[in-house]
């Protein structure tokens, strides 16, 4: 199997962009996928393979694939924004995997 | 509304056993894959297990292989996650989840609605 590496914690200003990478050797032939989850909730789908948003999240949320690396962009970032971000693949024999997590502060 | 309620949790002793239970309403269960995920206390998640709208596919993670059982009751609209020989490092919140599976350019698997999830507690 392998991992999904994502940097434990991402700071920005609100108003500012903010990037969250995740980075898997078998990315270039999977989707990924982004979870937010905020303190004592369940997590909740902000990306689908790897750009495609579920309806009621904000267009400021938007996702990217280049290669090994998978980014989660975040425009205009505002206070509401600050949680756990989770990328997560799967592939064909079944499994899934959910990177680290990083934690999004909105200084 | 679409609603997953995860339930069975609680405090038991290593190499013990718990069933958790969760119960789907608003949506059409017998059309999904199923899965459960879980996040040890102040760390990330870790998928668990799948199972295929049937139950004729399961799949589970390494370290939970042999010891944890999904199943699932279709009439009843309930997922299921058996689970024996437990250990200190199963303590965990167990998330219920729908999943969207099948291919495009890739396969997909990705969960759209969670639980609120279930705490269970490995502990003498």
């Amino acid at each position: 199997s392998y991992e999904l590496t994502q940097p434990p914690s991402v700071s920005v200003s609100p108003g500012q962009t903010a990037r969250i990478t995740c980075s898997g050797d078998a990315l270039p032939k999977q989707y990924a996928y982004w979870y937010q989850q905020k303190p004592g909730q369940a997590p909740v789908l902000v990306i689908y393979k790897d750009s495609e948003r579920p309806s009621g999240i904000p267009e400021r949320f938007s996702g990217s694939s280049s290669g090994t690396t998978v980014t989660l962009t975040i425009s205009g970032v505002q206070a509401e924004d600050e949680a756990d971000y989770y990328c997560q693949s799967a592939d064909s024999s079944g499994t899934s995997r959910f990177g680290g997590g990083t934690k999004l502060t909105v200084l | 509304e679409v609603q997953l309620v995860e339930s069975g949790g609680g405090l038991v002793q290593p190499g013990g056993s718990l069933r958790l239970s969760c119960a789907a309403s608003g949506f059409t269960f017998s059309s999904y894959w199923m899965s459960w995920v879980r996040q040890a206390p102040g760390k990330g998640l870790e998928w668990v297990a799948n199972i295929k709208q049937d139950g004729s596919e399961k799949y589970y993670v390494d370290s939970v292989k042999g010891r944890f059982t999904i199943s699932r009751d279709n009439a009843k609209n309930s997922l299921y996650l058996q689970m024996n020989s437990l250990r200190a490092e199963d303590t965990a919140v167990y998330y219920c989840a729908r999943a969207l599976s099948g291919y495009a350019a890739y396969y997909y698997y990705y969960m759209d609605v969670w639980g609120k999830g279930t705490t269970v507690t490995v502990s003498s």
